[in-house]
């Protein structure tokens, strides 16, 4: 199985801080990465995929970069409906994979 | 616009079967791919497995000899069963699609509400 590292696990920050997370997999997944937002009690919501695409409807201040092993999704200027946890995952090959997640919170 | 609407048994005892069933409302059902994950309470996100219109299945090797998922095409149904539950498999378990064909199916677009299981004596 593909191995997925998020850091950092938590992040405090304020509104309008630019706020960026990094997902490591434990082989190279070309582009095959797809960020996810949580909030407590709902289903994830799908941000990005292929690494850098943003899905339809997701605001332009979420953006996603990298290939082979190293990603990392940067939130350009924090808003308050953006606290939240969020999880990449590989679909390079099966079984999917998560990473652990990465908490933002307010400071 | 694409829904997803899951329902089952919310309270298991140890050894039970989990049975969960996810109808899909709205776009085609036949063109993607039918996911389950689950998430413990409090933890991460774990994919268990996938299936497609035809019936051709994928499982997570860790779950593999418990895990069965089934769909019902004429009712754009997909369910999923895990045997000889205990209370690690206390979780919310959520139905997804995967996106598309090829590594996209890999990706997850549209989720369902989610259902807690609790795995209890």
């Amino acid at each position: 199985d593909i191995q997925m590292t998020q850091s950092p696990s938590s992040v405090s920050a304020s509104v309008g801080d630019r706020v960026t997370i990094t997902c490591r997999a434990s082989q190279d997944i070309s582009s095959w990465l797809a960020w996810y937002q949580q909030k407590p009690g709902k289903a994830p919501k799908l941000l990005i995929y292929a690494a850098s695409s943003l899905q339809s409807g997701v605001p332009s201040r979420f953006s996603g970069s990298g290939s082979g092993t190293d990603f990392t999704l940067t939130i350009s200027s924090l808003q308050p409906e953006d606290f939240a946890a969020y999880y990449c995952q590989q679909a390079n090959s099966f079984p999917l994979t998560f990473g652990g997640g990465t908490k933002v919170e307010i400071k | 616009q694409v829904q997803l609407q899951q329902w089952g048994a919310g309270l298991l005892k140890p050894s039970e079967t989990l049975s969960l069933t996810c109808a899909v409302f709205g776009g085609s059902f036949s063109a993607y791919y039918w996911n389950w994950i689950r998430q413990p309470p409090g933890k991460g996100l774990e994919w268990i497995g996938e299936i497609n219109h035809g019936g051709s299945t994928k499982y997570n090797p860790s779950l593999k000899s418990r895990v069965t998922i089934s769909v019902d095409t004429s009712k754009k149904q997909v369910s999923l069963k895990l045997s000889s539950v205990t209370a690690a498999d206390t979780a919310v378990y959520y139905c997804a699609r995967g996106s598309g064909s090829g590594n996209y199916r890999g990706v997850l677009d549209y989720w369902g509400q989610g259902t807690l299981v609790t795995v209890s004596s």
